[in-house]
């Protein structure tokens, strides 16, 4: 079975400062994750995934996350926030082989950024 | 411009009462879903149709039923059975139905309320 746990309800930060997300995740083999976005009243898009290849993924708005298999994270990661980055955001999993074909997603992060 | 149009935004139900929730995409992607989402519950997986004709039930399919009679088109019907409907309700769907890595595209919602 696959699992992804976001193990903050909320998250704030001041505006300028870094900001972390956190989302850790279990799978049977090896993982695609995935990290999107949702604003109040609106379908979620897309930011970024890790399939393969380097740890730092790069994606939307200044974004980044690190894949660290032996802790088992995908930690959603931005230098300077914005009060714009004010959301709700979800970590995804999905197994590369075997098991679930549909994505498992945590139960999101409602990130506040104050000025 | 390609994306995913969910029809109507709003809509209110009356006891009983079957209700439709339009779901389209010219993205000319196989794979199609419908979420449920709850206050702090996350996404949950209502059904998901990998190509036309074909469907599987998710996670909380009693009380829903959809159809795939077109490529682009994936409608949602809430019967009187549901006993629970209220919810924000998200259409997604994915290029290459067997391919893992691709990221889903969520349309912008539909809000179900019942009177």
């Amino acid at each position: 079975a696959q699992s992804v746990a976001q193990p903050e309800d909320q998250v704030k930060v001041a505006e300028g400062n870094p900001l972390t997300v956190k989302c850790t995740y279990s799978v049977s083999g090896n993982p695609y994750l995935f990290w999107y976005v949702q604003y109040p009243n609106r379908g979620l898009q897309f930011l970024l995934k890790y399939i393969t290849g380097d740890n730092l993924v790069k994606g939307s708005y200044g974004f980044e996350a690190e894949f660290n298999k032996s802790q088992t994270s995908f930690h959603l990661k931005k230098p300077s926030a914005l009060v714009s980055d004010s959301a709700l955001y979800f970590c995804a999993v999905r197994d590369r082989s075997g098991g679930s074909y549909i994505p498992t997603f945590g139960r999101g992060t409602s990130l506040i950024v104050h000025p | 411009d390609g994306g995913i149009t969910q029809s109507p935004k709003y809509l209110f139900r009356k006891e009983g009462q079957n209700v439709t929730l339009s779901c389209e995409q010219n993205l000319n992607h196989d794979a199609m879903y419908w979420y449920r989402q709850d206050p702090g519950q996350g996404l949950r997986l209502i059904y998901y149709s990998q190509i036309v004709n074909d469907f599987q039930k998710g996670d909380i399919a009693e009380g829903y039923s959809v159809s795939r009679e077109k490529k682009e088109s994936f409608p949602l019907t809430v019967t009187s059975a549901q006993k629970n409907p209220t919810a924000f309700y998200l259409c997604a769907s994915t290029s290459g139905g067997g391919t893992r890595y691709n990221e889903q595209f969520f349309g912008p919602g539909t809000r179900l309320t019942v009177l």
